[in-house]
């Protein structure tokens, strides 16, 4: 199986920041990797798909990048509702494994 | 509106059986991957089960022998069926679709949850 391994666990940071998390997968995927947000007792939203597209109807201010082992997902200035926590997710072969989260906490 | 609503989750002893149920509306079940992914409480998202291209399956080492995942097109239903129940399957259950072609589209469709708890 593919291990993801995100870094950060968790981030405090502040309104207006620039936040990266990175993923990285035990072996190479391509682009074939996600990113997702969710907030505390709601289903995870889509972000970012093919490791640098952005989903319909997400702000501009995510952005993703990376291919084969190494990712980040970065958001430039922080807005209030962005604090949440953010996975990421291999699709390059089952299963499809999930980072274990990150936290991003206003400081 | 494209949707999914599970159902069928509930209180269930160690060793017992459970079946949830994922409606989906707007889309075909049959022409899309439909997976299972369950979150533990308070831990991160472990992706459980898929269905895709007909009838194939895929499931995660720690649900398989255990947990088996069909479609019923007529109905365009998900469904889950859970045997041998543990305490480390307690988890919210989510329905989700992802589109798979030349990319990965990712899961842009997410159900609810529903709540699986299992205790004696």
């Amino acid at each position: 199986d593919i291990q993801m391994t995100q870094s950060p666990s968790s981030v405090s940071a502040s309104v207006g920041d620039r936040v990266t998390i990175t993923c990285r997968a035990s072996q190479g995927i391509s682009s074939w990797l996600a990113w997702y947000q969710q907030k505390p007792g709601k289903a995870p939203k889509l972000l970012i798909y093919a490791a640098s597209s952005l989903q319909s109807g997400v702000p501009s201010r995510f952005s993703g990048s990376g291919s084969g082992t190494d990712f980040t997902l970065t958001i430039s200035s922080l807005r209030p509702e962005d604090f949440a926590t953010y996975y990421c997710q291999q699709a390059n072969s089952f299963p499809y494994t999930f980072g274990q989260g990150t936290k991003l906490e206003i400081k | 509106e494209v949707q999914v609503v599970e159902s069928g989750g509930g209180l269930i002893q160690p060793g017992g059986s459970l079946r949830l149920s994922c409606a989906a509306s707007g889309f075909s079940v049959s022409s899309n991957y439909m997976s299972w992914v369950r979150q533990a409480p308070g831990k991160g998202l472990e992706w459980v089960s898929v269905i895709y291209s007909g009838d194939n399956t895929y499931y995660a080492d720690s649900v398989k022998g255990r947990f088996t995942i069909s479609r019923d097109n007529s109905k365009n239903t998900l469904y889950l069926h859970m045997d041998s129940l543990r305490a480390e399957d307690t988890a919210v259950y989510y329905c989700a679709r992802s589109i798979v072609a030349a990319y990965y589209y990712g899961i842009d469709v997410w159900g609810q949850g529903t709540t699986v708890t299992v205790s004696s």
